[in-house]
């Protein structure tokens, strides 16, 4: 089944504990994406990936790390977290092309909460 | 710069009657825009794109969303709504780097 895993689904942690968000998709998709989604605010983009070894900043990328060291995983990490980054984080992936067509699949969220 | 606005927070329809969410865009150049929907505790799902052609676009679950550039709209439409539609609709713009701009969504209640 084509899918965009995303783990874990929940986690409640403290300020300053690094943690990860793990991201793999099974579809050989080369553009890849993580969004947070706030109340009011909808979904904000915070780095994406439009293949292996290349990601740019999206449109809130402060305190969040990106890596695409293969094609399927887009890890989010979260260096030093802080209560403002308690959020619900979205992973997404696509079939790549400048002005593509293609609908993002995403995967069901993970809700981190950061104390 | 692009932008998405779903000008109404929440929509109330009884089931069997008509529905239409909302969504504006200004974008430059031809749009590609979206539909997703967001169920409780899931990721979005596609529902729908229009990107050249035919006006009115088809999409899953019985939706369609017409599009009006002169309105510079994306309104999604459903002839009869049902209580299982009720959900989180969000529709979206993408940008010429393949990003998704989002609207704020509109949360769909449908009444038995």
């Amino acid at each position: 089944e084509a899918q965009v895993t995303q783990n874990p689904r929940y986690l409640i942690t403290v300020t300053g504990k690094k943690l990860t968000v793990t991201c793999s998709q099974n579809m050989n998709h080369e553009y890849m994406s993580w969004y947070r989604q706030d109340p009011g605010l909808g979904l904000r983009q915070i780095y994406y990936s439009m293949n292996v070894e290349v990601t740019d900043k999206g449109d809130v990328p402060e305190g969040y790390k990106v890596s695409r060291k293969e094609k399927r995983n887009f890890p989010l990490i979260l260096e030093s977290p802080s209560p403002n980054q308690t959020s619900l984080y979205f992973c997404a992936s696509s079939r790549q092309g400048l002005n593509s067509n293609q609908p993002q699949h995403f995967g069901d969220g993970t809700r981190l909460s950061i104390l | 710069a692009q932008s998405v606005a779903q000008p109404e927070d929440q929509v109330n329809v009884a089931e069997g009657n008509p529905l239409t969410v909302k969504c504006t865009y200004s974008v430059s150049g031809n749009p590609y825009l979206f539909w997703y929907v967001q169920y409780p505790n899931r990721g979005l799902q596609f529902l729908l794109k229009y990107i050249t052609g035919d006006n009115l676009v088809k999409g899953s679950y019985g939706f369609e969303a017409e599009f009006n550039k002169s309105q510079t709209s994306f309104h999604l439409k459903k002839p009869s709504a049902l209580v299982s539609d009720s959900a989180l609709y969000f529709c979206a713009v993408r940008d010429y780097v393949d990003k998704l701009i989002f609207g704020t969504g509109t949360r769909l209640q449908v009444f038995p």
